[in-house]
């Protein structure tokens, strides 16, 4: 079945480093992947998605891009701030199912 | 925007009791769906409904039962609230379509506390 693998966690940076949360996934057909995060004490956001193989997602200074070769969706931001700690989850969607299947999660801290 | 909203923020019950959990959707989406969230384990779906009276299991449904009434909303019971469904509680809502259009909106969470 349809699965998704992302690093595990935790993740501590400095301020304005660079950012990279992998993230794989196994699926049939084609897939819309997506990224969420979650901030202390809320539900999930929607962070980022790409519908189809070369789609790059962004936003927030976060992207990502559906990269069908390697079946990845890596998430990256350039320069991470503190408020960007939280707990982020990739996510896959079949073309035609209602169900979304999430990663694991990877806590992300940034220390100022 | 898609606003999901979740009646409780916290939820402290005794084990035995019949909890009620509610989450209301106000963009007409026909997907409602139920999870709990525990370290390490991530999301779990429970229960998920794709129409008004509609209902199928997720992953782990013992234990729970859901309902849905009215489109907008739909209930997660605990029949008897027991220790081990002490957890965060999260609904999400989603339009029917297939692909990206299918992405799920999620409401902030009910942490419930069974002692």
């Amino acid at each position: 079945g349809d699965s998704v693998t992302q690093m595990e966690g935790p993740v501590t940076l400095s301020e304005e480093a660079f950012l990279t949360i992998n993230c794989t996934y196994t699926a049939t057909g084609y897939p819309s992947l997506f990224w969420y995060v979650q901030y202390p004490g809320e539900g999930l956001q929607l962070l980022l998605k790409a519908t189809k193989a070369d789609d790059k997602g962004s936003n927030k200074g976060f992207e990502a891009t559906y990269r069908k070769e390697t079946t990845s969706f890596h998430l990256e931001k350039g320069s991470v701030q503190v408020s960007d700690s939280a707990v982020y989850f990739c996510a896959l969607k079949g073309s035609s199912a209602s169900k979304i299947i999430f990663g694991s999660g990877t806590r992300l801290s940034i220390r100022p | 925007d898609v606003k999901v909203t979740q009646s409780s923020r916290y939820l402290v019950k005794r084990t035995g009791e019949k909890v009620f959990l509610e989450c209301v959707q106000d963009m007409d989406h026909e997907n409602m769906f139920w999870y709990r969230q525990d370290p390490g384990l991530g999301l779990r779906l429970i229960y998920f409904s794709y129409d008004v009276k509609m209902k199928e299991k997720g992953d782990i449904p013992e234990g729970y039962s859901v309902s849905r009434e009215k489109k907008e909303r739909f209930s997660l019971i605990l029949e008897s609230a027991s220790t081990n469904q002490t957890s965060m509680y999260l609904c999400a809502s989603s339009l029917n379509n297939g692909g990206a259009r299918g992405t799920q909106y999620f409401g902030p969470g009910t942490r419930l506390l069974v002692l």
